[in-house]
């Protein structure tokens, strides 16, 4: 079944204690993003990567890290994590990263940070 | 500051209405335009594409994009409880790119 896949799908942790959630997709998809989604604020895009070994930053990138080594992985690192970073956040992918591709979501993470 | 508005809403519609949810976009070059649904701490799910001025159809689904006058619409025809949701436009906004920049979303109530 084509996925995009992320881990945890529930965190709550302590300010300043690093975690990583996962992403992965099994669709062969060059184009790989990540959202974080706030009451009133909707979805943000936090980085990007156009393909292995490209990334961008988003809107909101402060605070965040991303790598992108191989082609169907995408995880987001949070060096020391802060309460204004409790969000659920969406990892999502692109057949390409052209205009006209529709982006895929994985199922979230809620992410509490205390 | 590129910018995708929608009405918050709540919309509220009877079963077998029909729905008219409505985006306007502020980026003139975007070229690629879709709309996603959204259940209550689900993750987005995309219903349609469009990408030139009309309408494009699929089943109960019709998306209208009107490039002038920059705004997106998205029709839902005999509208059913299984439809409430929100629902997110998406618009691209830098040309012959996948991001994508999201409005906030509609929420839709649809009453049996």
């Amino acid at each position: 079944e084509a996925q995009v896949t992320q881990n945890p799908r529930y965190l709550i942790t302590v300010t300043g204690k690093k975690l990583t959630v996962t992403c992965s997709q099994n669709m062969n998809h060059e184009y790989m993003s990540w959202y974080r989604q706030d009451p009133g604020l909707g979805l943000r895009q936090i980085y990007y990567s156009m393909n292995v070994e490209v990334t961008d930053k988003g809107d909101v990138p402060e605070g965040y890290k991303v790598s992108r080594k191989e082609k169907r992985n995408f995880p987001l690192i949070l060096e020391s994590p802060s309460p204004n970073q409790t969000s659920l956040y969406f990892c999502a992918s692109s057949l390409s990263g052209r205009s006209n591709q529709p982006q895929h979501f994985g199922d979230g993470t809620r992410l509490s940070i205390l | 500051q590129k910018e995708v508005e929608q009405n918050s809403g709540p919309l509220s519609v009877p079963e077998g209405a029909i729905a008219s949810l409505n985006c306007t976009y502020s980026d003139r070059v975007s070229q690629s335009f879709f709309w996603y649904r959204q259940y209550s701490g689900k993750s987005p799910e995309l219903i349609m594409s469009i990408y030139s001025n009309g309408d494009k159809e699929d089943g109960r689904f019709t998306a209208q994009l009107n490039k002038a006058s920059q705004y997106v619409s998205l029709l839902i025809r005999d509208s059913q409880p299984s439809d409430s949701a929100t629902y997110l436009c998406a618009v691209n906004v830098r040309s012959g790119y996948s991001t994508l920049t999201f409005g906030k979303g509609t929420m839709l109530l649809v009453s049996p």
